[in-house]
């Protein structure tokens, strides 16, 4: 069963604006967050990360909001650039095992 | 560093083949993690190793796949016999060590068995 979910396969958005990628997961042992982005043909890389003490982790144009009551995290790019165009995974992790989600294909409209 | 490397980039076989996916890890990293993406699943973790030592490899479908990692620097996954529904992407990746959360990935196997 799927215990990192990403609801939205998809989300366009005109550069310069925000996007938004949502992720929910349903263990509440999760004490780290994490997202990924992936190119095509290429392996996820590290883009940000959050612990669950926390409930905002910023760096530079990301960031990532942890709402640990409703089990709920995002990602915010802004502004977003054509570059960012790429399939973002969520990933929470307890210990040494990491569950990831189904990702989310964003594209930035130039 | 050349980061983690995988071979082949793309493997075509044919049901009932055995298929043999080999990874090394970036240098210096103690853990090492097999992953396989499908549209449906996402990533999934198929097992890792902790200083050459299989840790956990729960997320592994079946008897049909195994992993080794003889050394610190090479590991391998094999599907014997590999079926139409292991066609997917696999990646492995590597981290340096149980205080550090990022994982650094490879560029994946595409496995495609008809």
């Amino acid at each position: 069963d799927q215990q990192v979910k990403q609801n939205s396969p998809s989300l366009s958005v005109q550069e310069g604006r925000i996007s938004i990628l949502n992720c929910d997961y349903t263990n509440s042992m999760f004490d780290y967050f994490l997202w990924y982005k992936k190119y095509p043909a290429e392996g996820p890389t590290f883009l940000i990360s959050i612990s669950s003490i926390k409930d905002k982790n910023e760096d530079g144009r990301f960031t990532v909001f942890l709402n640990k009551s409703a089990k709920h995290l995002s990602l915010h790019i802004v502004p977003s650039q054509p570059g960012d165009s790429a399939v973002y995974f969520c990933a929470a992790s307890s210990g040494n095992q990491f569950y990831f989600g189904t990702g989310t294909s964003l594209t930035v409209i130039p | 560093d050349a980061g983690v490397i995988q071979s082949p980039r793309h493997e075509v076989t044919e049901m009932g083949q055995e298929v043999t996916l080999r990874c090394k890890p970036i240098s210096g990293h103690d853990y090492l993690f097999w992953y396989r993406q499908t549209m449906m699943r996402g990533l999934e973790l198929l097992i890792y190793f902790n200083n050459n030592v299989p840790i956990d490899d729960s997320g592994m479908p079946e008897d049909r796949f195994s992993a080794k990692m003889p050394n610190a620097s090479f590991s391998t996954l094999k599907i014997q016999p590999s079926e139409p529904r292991d066609s997917a992407v696999y990646f492995c990746a590597s981290r340096p060590g149980v205080s550090y959360n990022e994982q650094f990935f490879g560029p994946g196997t595409r496995l495609t068995v008809l």
